[in-house]
Parts: structure tokens; C-alpha cells; sequence
């Protein structure tokens, strides 16, 4: 079983400020975690992803998240925030099984507004 | 390699109607997913598809839901008899049996409003 939690369906900052998403896990293997942006009327676009290797993993557009284990966390950050960041950030988790069946589970989401 | 593609973008429908959805993964992706997201949440698995095999649907799949991959290349989501709750977003992903690392690519979606 799985499940992931997002604190804060909404989120507002200040253009330039620091960007922080939170996302916690549970899982009954180790898991694949992963974070997708999505903008106004369009799909899902992966913004990064932790499968196992390197604990920080830095994606598209300036963001980066920390997998760690002892927390089951994986928050999203950006040091600086644009305008074009407001979307709205799904964090989400599968079986840490490589080419193994992949069931998505997806969080509420967290809006992400941001202020001139 | 354009993508994953759906079809239509938008539906509107007067409840009671059929509805058909169409989803092109990305070509040389064998697996691929049914998700529907509903305003404020994030998506929900529907069912899943290995080439032309479904081998998993969810609950939230009720018998007015059919999936289709005949040909295990696109797939079609068809609702019969819709109901206002129906509306949502319905989301279309798909993914490489090969690869490590169980990323899915997703199409643009299809938004249902049911009337």
C-alpha cells in the first residue's frame, strides 16, 4: 500500500522568495517518488524524480527535492520564485520496482501562487 | 516522438449520453494508464494496460466505464450512460516495460462536463 500527503493545498510567496512543497510517503517497499507540475487546462509534466540513487535530485526549471528516509519525505524546493511558477505541484509514489508494475498514487495537490 | 496524445480535448454531454475517449501513447511505450481527476485532486488510477491486456482496474471504475487497447498501441475510454459526477478531467499516461525508473508521460487530458 501507499499513499502520499501534501501539506498545504495552497501556497503563497512572493516572487524571488524561496519555494518549499511538502510532500510525505508511506509505502510497504522502498518507493519511487516523483513531482509533476501542472498548468491550467494541460497534463501532467514530471518535474523530477528520486528511483534509489542520489538522495538530492534537482529537476527542470530550478527545482530540486530531498529524499530522506527517516522523515518519509520528499519536499520540493526552488531558492527563487518566478511568475511563471504558478501552477499547481503533485507529489506522487510507486513500488521501487524497477520495470515492475507502476500504480501511480498521486497527492491533492498544492497550488502555488506567486506574488509580484 | 510527439507525445502523448488525446482526444477530443474538451466534451460537454447531456447526462444519459455515451461518451468515447481516445488516448496515442507515445510509440514505442507498451503500458498504458487511465487516470481521472476531479477539481481540487490530484489524480486518480482508473486502469492499466500491458500491449493490449488490461490488467488492472480500479474500483472507481464502475460497470458504465470500458477501456479498450485492441491493438496494443492506442486505447479508447468509453462511458455509457453519464452521469453529472462523471465530470472530470480524464488523463491518459503511458510508460516503457523497460525502463527502471516506472516514469509515465502524460497526455493533455480530456475534460468532461456533464450537464
Amino acid at each position: 500500500a501507499q499513499s502520499v500527503t501534501q501539506l498545504g493545498s495552497h501556497v503563497s510567496v512572493s516572487e524571488g522568495a524561496l519555494v518549499l512543497l511538502r510532500c510525505n510517503y508511506s509505502s510497504s517497499v522502498p518507493p519511487y517518488l516523483f513531482w509533476y507540475v501542472q498548468y491550467p487546462n494541460q497534463g501532467l509534466q514530471l518535474l523530477l524524480k528520486y528511483t534509489s540513487a542520489a538522495t538530492l535530485v534537482k529537476g527542470i526549471n530550478g527545482f530540486e527535492a530531498e529524499f530522506k528516509k527517516s522523515e518519509t519525505s520528499f519536499h520540493l524546493t526552488k531558492p527563487s520564485a518566478h511568475m511563471r511558477d504558478a501552477a499547481e505541484y503533485f507529489c506522487a509514489v510507486t513500488p521501487g520496482t524497477p520495470g515492475g508494475y507502476q500504480k501511480v498514487t498521486f497527492g491533492i495537490g498544492t497550488k502555488l501562487q506567486v506574488i509580484p | 516522438d510527439t507525445g502523448v496524445s488525446q482526444d477530443p480535448r474538451h466534451k460537454i454531454t447531456k447526462r444519459g449520453q455515451n461518451v468515447t475517449f481516445r488516448c496515442d501513447p507515445i510509440s514505442e511505450h507498451n503500458r498504458l494508464y487511465w487516470y481521472r481527476q476531479t477539481l481540487g485532486q490530484g489524480p486518480e488510477f482508473l486502469t492499466y494496460f500491458q500491449n493490449e491486456a488490461q490488467l488492472e482496474k480500479s474500483r472507481l471504475l464502475s460497470d458504465r466505464f470500458s477501456a479498450e487497447r485492441p491493438k496494443g498501441s492506442f486505447s479508447t475510454l468509453e462511458i455509457q450512460r453519464t452521469e453529472q459526477g462523471d465530470s472530470a478531467m480524464y488523463l491518459c499516461a503511458s510508460s516503457l516495460q523497460a525502463g527502471t525508473n516506472n516514469e509515465q508521460f502524460f497526455g493533455p487530458g480530456t475534460r468532461l462536463t456533464v450537464l
